[in-house]
C-alpha cells in the first residue's frame, strides 16, 4: 500500500539554523508529493509540492526535491525563523485523489 | 483569499450524545473531503464527495458516522452516538475536483473542529 515515513520529532532549533526533515515514501506508480504545515490552532496549509521525479518544490524559503531513486522528499530551509515553528506533514497522492500523510514532525525555533 | 469554513471550532460532548460538524468549501470546488486527525498523527481520510455523491467512504465507521452534501456545496458530518475514542480534530478540505488535476491537485483545509468526548 501507500505510506509515508517522516523523521520523528520534536525538532528544536535556534533561529537562523538549517532545518532538514526527512521524508520517504512507498507507493506504486508515480505519486505526487506534498509538504503541508500546521501552525498552532490552525488547519493544514500547503507549503510546497512536486508532481514528478526530479521536480523541486519551493515556497517561503523551504525546498524539497522529488527523488524517485531514493523514494524521498526531504524538506529543507537554510535559515529558520521563530515563525517557522509548526508541525510539518509529508504526504503523497498516487493519482487517485487520496492523500496519505506521515505522522508529522513538530519543529520549534528558539529566538 | 477564499477559505474553507468549519464550525464549530471546538465541541465538548458526553459519550453517547450526537454531534454534528459543518463545512463550507471554497466556492467552485467540486470535491470535498472529511479527515480525522488524532493527536500526534497525520490526518486520515473519512469520506470524499464529488459534488453531492460519495466517492470514497471506505474508512468511515458507518455504524455511527454519517456524512452528507445534499446540494453539492456545504457538508455535514455527524457522529451518533459519540464514543471516547472519537476525540480528535475533524478537518474538512476541498479541491477543484476530479479531472481537474488528478493526484497533483491541491487540497485546501479548513481550521478544523476539535472534538472532546467525555
Amino acid at each position: 500500500g501507500n505510506s509515508v515515513t517522516q523523521m520523528e520529532g520534536p525538532v528544536t532549533l535556534s533561529e537562523e539554523a538549517f532545518l532538514t526533515i526527512n521524508c520517504t515514501y512507498t507507493a506504486t506508480g508515480y505519486p505526487s508529493l506534498f509538504w503541508y504545515v500546521q501552525y498552532p490552532g490552525e488547519g493544514l496549509q500547503l507549503l510546497l509540492k512536486a508532481t514528478k521525479a526530479d521536480d523541486k518544490g519551493s515556497n517561503k524559503g523551504f525546498e524539497a526535491t522529488y527523488r524517485k531513486e531514493t523514494t524521498s522528499f526531504h524538506l529543507e530551509k537554510g535559515s529558520v525563523q521563530v515563525s517557522d515553528s509548526a508541525v510539518y506533514f509529508c504526504a503523497l497522492n498516487p493519482n487517485d485523489y487520496k492523500l496519505s500523510f506521515g505522522a508529522g514532525t513538530t519543529v520549534t525555533v528558539r529566538a | 483569499e477564499a477559505e474553507v469554513a468549519q464550525s464549530p471550532r471546538y465541541k465538548i460532548t458526553e459519550k453517547s450524545q450526537a454531534v454534528a460538524f459543518w463545512c463550507d468549501p471554497i466556492s467552485g470546488h467540486a470535491t470535498l473531503y472529511w479527515y480525522r486527525q488524532i493527536l500526534g498523527q497525520g490526518p486520515e481520510l473519512l469520506v470524499q464527495f464529488q459534488d453531492e455523491s460519495v466517492v470514497d467512504d471506505s474508512q468511515l465507521p458507518k455504524d455511527r458516522f454519517s456524512a452528507e452534501r445534499l446540494k453539492g456545496v456545504d457538508s455535514t458530518l455527524k457522529i451518533q452516538p459519540a464514543e471516547l475514542g472519537d476525540s480528535a480534530m475533524y478537518l474538512c478540505a476541498s479541491s477543484l475536483g476530479i479531472g481537474q488535476g488528478g493526484g497533483s491537485e491541491t487540497q485546501y483545509f479548513g481550521p478544523g473542529t476539535r472534538l472532546l468526548v467525555l
